[in-house]
């Protein structure tokens, strides 16, 4: 049973320029949310996707957008990249409709804007 | 105020000492409550689920005060591999958001 996968694990990027970043979740989750790690911070929650519907938003820029696929993968863009967008991206699946739902994340993509 | 704030450590401890987390959170609405270990470099993963009746895992022990607002990790007799960052996970209804506190540094030392 493959966990959560996200791709690339690493990229380096322009400033000004486009990046798209991938999620699979776990088998059997419906349920995507991205979030943004800086270095020695905690997770910022980016948003979250459900029935290819984003459904929470948390305090990210319009250049921060999603998208869920029928197959409940995802993906995140972030366009005219930033300095300060380099950090690493998490994805987290869980199941929804279930109150103690345990979130499932990937390993991360780490993102350097130069 | 942050919705989820965590002591700021970083906590230095040796081997074989008790230390504590303390965790506080804003949403008097938040459902269900994790702690997560994330370890240097990697994606954080689930520790344990806390429940208002309190639990224990081993030598980790989790509790949660509801009146208070606030969320605790008890972690007896130290291991060196227990160095790592421990975030504290607050959730609303089945489709809120999942807020992570900033982390609490650990490190154990020999």
């Amino acid at each position: 049973d493959a966990g959560v996968t996200q791709s690339p694990t690493h990229l380096i990027k322009t400033r000004g320029q486009q990046v798209t970043l991938r999620c699979s979740p776990k088998s059997g989750h419906d349920t995507v949310s991205w979030y943004q790690q800086a270095l020695g911070q905690g997770p910022q929650f980016i948003f979250q996707y459900y029935e290819e519907e984003e459904r929470q938003r948390g305090n990210f820029p319009d250049r921060f957008s999603g998208h869920q696929f029928p197959n409940y993968s995802s993906e995140l863009n972030v366009n005219a990249l930033l300095l300060g967008d380099s950090a690493l991206y998490l994805c987290a699946s869980s199941l929804a409709l279930s109150i103690n739902t345990e979130a499932f994340f990937g390993q991360g993509t780490r993102l350097t804007v130069v | 105020r942050k919705e989820v704030e965590q002591d700021p450590g970083p906590f230095n401890v040796p081997e074989g000492a008790t230390v504590a987390f303390n965790c506080t959170y804003s949403n008097s609405a938040s459902q269900s409550f994790f702690w997560y270990r994330q370890d240097c470099r990697k994606e954080p993963k689930l520790l344990m689920s806390v429940y208002s009746s309190g639990n224990e895992d081993g030598r980790f022990t989790a509790q949660l005060n509801r009146a208070s607002q606030y969320i605790s990790l008890l972690i007896r007799d130290s291991k060196l591999s227990d160095s790592a960052t421990y975030l504290c996970v607050v959730t609303g209804t089945s489709y809120d958001k999942v807020i992570f506190g900033p982390g609490t540094s650990l490190s154990v030392i020999p």
